[in-house]
């Protein structure tokens, strides 16, 4: 079956250690993002992807990175320099600018607790 | 810029209730319409979406109509289950495709 997989669903970290999240995707989809969730909260945009290569930020990007070097990847490293990175991370994929009315795919999600 | 505003939460209703989350976006030209659902530690799933003016989505019991003169995609369910206990997330897709927009989303919760 296609999907979003995230890895690892719990992670733990110590204050001044980097961390990356994985995300594969084996939809074919061109475009990737990252969300963040605080809890009883909604969906903040930390970066997206419209293709291989390229990237840009939204509206949290401060204390994170993220590559593009393949279609099916995008990963987010989330560094010492976040200041409060305790969160829900959801990665999703869509369709691209192709197809327009497509919907947004999720992941099940990464919980990073910081120690 | 665009945006998306939904009732707020939390709504608390009886097993076999009717429901009603509103939902109301600002946006330019015609994007298209989605209710999501999270149930507790995981992911957003589709539950609906609607591409255009007039259309209606529905699933698992839920609809939603995109009515442009309004501006609005309201969610319903004529009966809800306990199982229906999640949070709602109305979002659009915006006219070019490339950005989505998530409302705050409303926490439902169904008591037997």
């Amino acid at each position: 079956d296609g999907g979003i997989t995230q890895s690892p669903k719990y992670l733990f970290r110590k204050e001044g250690q980097n961390v990356t999240l994985s995300c594969e995707q084996n939809l074919n989809h061109d475009a990737m993002y990252w969300y963040r969730q605080d809890p009883g909260q909604g969906l903040r945009l930390i970066y997206y992807s419209q293709i291989v290569n390229d990237f840009q930020k939204g509206d949290i990007a401060e204390g994170y990175s993220v590559s593009r070097e393949k279609k099916e990847s995008f990963p987010l490293t989330v560094t010492s320099a976040q200041k409060n990175p305790t969160a829900f991370y959801l990665c999703a994929s869509s369709t691209g600018t192709l197809k327009i009315t497509g919907e947004l795919f999720f992941g099940e999600g990464s919980r990073l607790t910081v120690l | 810029g665009d945006s998306v505003t939904q009732m707020e939460g939390p709504v608390t209703l009886s097993e076999e209730a009717f429901l009603t989350i509103n939902c109301t976006y600002t946006a330019t030209g015609y994007p298209s319409l989605f209710w999501y659902v999270q149930y507790p530690g995981e992911g957003l799933q589709l539950l609906l979406k609607a591409t255009k003016a007039d259309d209606k989505g529905s699933n698992k019991g839920f609809e939603a109509t995109y009515r442009k003169e309004t501006t609005s995609f309201h969610l319903e369910k004529g009966s809800v289950q306990v199982s229906d206990s999640a949070v709602y997330f109305c979002a659009l897709r915006d006219n070019y495709g490339q950005n989505f927009v998530f409302g705050p989303g409303t926490r439902l919760s169904v008591l037997p």
